[in-house]
This record gives structure tokens, sequence and C-alpha cells, in this order.
């Protein structure tokens, strides 16, 4: 199993760009979230799934959307970027009871 | 989501035992006490879960006292590999709307 992967690893946008975070799991886990991770602090939530179809938003949600039509895929959308937005961004996924498990992250820079 | 409040740092030597405690004074009946740990540049990695008295695994042992309002994370024997930042988190697991909250964790050194 590759667990969780994201893509791309790198990216340095311009203010005003838009661009999609991706992000794959192959546990057939039903939760999957969107986290971001500013320097020096914890992870913030900005959007999780609980199933396919199905999507709410986290703690920092705005500027972002996302969307789950599979139960492998959980797309972040980034629309309009700002300098805002620079930050270390981790997929999550989790079947029951909790252990969420992390995908290597995207370290995104606005400029 | 219970709010945790957890030391912002700590220091230890090679070898010897690291204890972070983390304070959860309204956690919920249903609610698990899961920690993570994570080194830089990577994601979060699950250490342990508990709801009450003691856990144990092969990486950590966590002791959650009867009134559930605290619980420590015991690291025997650190190695300079288990410089890391420390998260504790608290929530239901079984909730349909399951998520956590992570706060700034306890960054632990290790030094030889």
């Amino acid at each position: 199993n590759a667990g969780v992967t994201q893509t791309p690893k790198f990216r340095i946008l311009k203010i005003g760009q838009s661009m999609t975070l991706q992000c794959t799991q192959d546990m057939n886990h039903n939760y999957m979230y969107w986290y971001r991770q500013d320097p020096g602090m914890g992870l913030k939530l900005i959007y999780y799934s609980v199933g396919a179809g199905i999507t709410d938003k986290g703690e920092v949600p705005n500027g972002y959307n996302v969307s789950r039509s599979t139960t492998e895929d959980f797309p972040l959308r980034l629309e309009l970027a700002a300098p805002s937005q620079t930050s270390v961004y981790f997929c999550a996924s989790s079947g029951n009871y909790n252990e969420q498990f992390f995908g290597p992250g995207t370290r995104l820079t606005v400029l | 989501l219970a709010k945790t409040t957890q030391p912002i740092s700590m220091d230890s030597y090679e070898g010897q035992e690291v204890n972070i405690t983390c304070s959860h004074n309204n956690i919920a009946t249903n609610d698990y006490i899961t920690w993570y740990q994570q080194f830089p540049s990577q994601g979060p990695r699950f250490i342990i879960q508990g709801y009450k008295t003691k856990v144990t695994n092969e990486v950590a042992s966590l002791f959650i006292p009867a009134d559930r309002k605290s619980s420590t994370l015991s690291l025997p024997r650190v190695s300079l590999s288990d410089t890391a930042v420390y998260y504790c988190l608290v929530g239901d697991p079984r909730s349909n709307d399951y998520k956590l909250s992570f706060g700034a964790g306890t960054t632990v050194t290790v030094r030889a």
C-alpha cells in the first residue's frame, strides 16, 4: 500500500492564481482531511469528508474548496491565491476509531 | 472539541524517560485521548490512543487518571531520534463528524 499520496511536493504561485492539491489514499478509508500548518504552529483543519459525496468545513475553510467524488481522492482547490495561504498542506485519511494517516505534505508559497 | 493544554517544550537526554502531561478539563464522556508525533517536514504519525487507565504499546505508554481531565504520555529511554513535536488530541472517534484539533504541541528535544 502506498498509503496517502500528495502531489505536488512543492509549488510557487503568484497572487491571484489558482491550483489544485491532489490527495489519494489506497486504504479504502471513509474519512479524509485537509490541514494546513504554518511555520512553528500546529495543524489547522481546512475541510474534511466522511465519505464520497460528503464534505464539511473545518476551522479555516475560507479561500479553499474541496470535492469527494470517489473514496480514494480528495482534492483541495485554492482559488485566487493570497500570501496568507503560504503554508504546508497535509492530507490525511482514517478508517474507524480515529488513527489518521498523513501524506508527506505539499509546501506552497504564494508570492 | 475539547481544548487541550500541554507544555510548549521539554528537554531530555538519551536514555531518560520523558513524560508529557496534557490537560483536557472539559473532556466529554465519549472522547478518547490520542497522541501524535511529528518530525520536521513530515506529517504527524499516530503514537497511541486511550480512554481510561493505562495503555501501552511498543512505542509509548499513556496514563489516564480516573477523572480523565488530564493524561500523560510516557516515552521510555528516549534516543536522539525521538526529538519531535508531540500533539495531544481529544475527540470522539465514533462521531459521524469526527475531526481533531491539533494545538501547538510539545517540542521534545533529546540531547546526547
